[in-house]
């Protein structure tokens, strides 16, 4: 069955104080790994999709990296309109179609001034 | 482009009760989903449509029916409303079912089933 755990379940930054968060999962075989952020009462929007271990994207403030067992999601200077819930879901091989996504319960962070 | 939109944004119902939750999608998206958001419990498939005219259940597809209407449309629905139906309820579409494409989600239907 296919996992997804990420940590902390909360984090508190100062704005400026860089830091990352830990998606850790568990799949027979990754064909994708994704990041999301969600506002309160919003839908999840997506930033990244990862494929292989060693891949890295960059948006704004924000880094993704990927192992055989882990991702990171990288937050450099953070601002408060970084403050925001971030999902990591996991696309397993084979999928059986229709591209079903495993999600973790996501780290809530707030960023303050 | 609206993107993903759902209807309606908020909705009480009584136990029983039915109701049918509508998503439409402007981006001619293959593929489109039903998740259910609860706290501490993450994202849960319950059903999806790898393309127009298929469907197939998720992770937890009792006490829901959905129709494909067309390429565009993905409806849910609650034929007797139970309390634990309580949620968030979320639509996506993706491109396709054959890589690993992202989903794009809605804004979310907020339901409460006394």
């Amino acid at each position: 069955e296919d996992q997804v755990t990420q940590s902390p379940e909360a984090l508190r930054l100062q704005e400026g104080e860089s830091s990352s968060l830990n998606c850790s999962y568990t799949v027979s075989g990754l064909r994708g790994l994704f990041w999301y952020r969600q506002d309160p009462g919003k839908g999840p929007e997506f930033l990244f999709t990862l494929y292989s271990a060693g891949e890295e994207k960059e948006k704004e403030r924000l880094k993704a990296t990927l192992t055989k067992k882990e991702s990171f999601l990288h937050i450099t200077a953070p601002k408060p309109e970084d403050s925001a819930t971030y999902l990591c879901a996991v696309q397993a091989i084979p999928t059986g179609g229709g591209n079903k996504l495993t999600f973790g319960t996501g780290t809530q962070l707030k960023v303050e001034l | 482009n609206a993107g993903v939109t759902q209807t309606p944004k908020f909705q009480v119902l009584k136990t029983g009760q039915s109701m049918t939750l509508q998503c439409a999608q402007d981006m001619n998206h293959n593929s489109m989903y039903w998740y259910r958001q609860d706290p501490g419990m993450g994202l849960r498939l319950i059903y999806y449509s790898a393309s127009e005219g298929t469907t197939d259940k998720g992770e937890v597809p009792n006490g829901y029916n959905v129709s494909r209407l067309n390429k565009r449309e993905f409806s849910l629905r609650l034929e007797s409303a139970a309390p634990s139906q309580t949620s968030v309820y979320f639509c996506a579409s993706s491109e396709s079912p054959a890589w690993a494409f992202e989903q794009y989600f809605g804004p979310g239907t907020r339901l409460t089933v006394l």
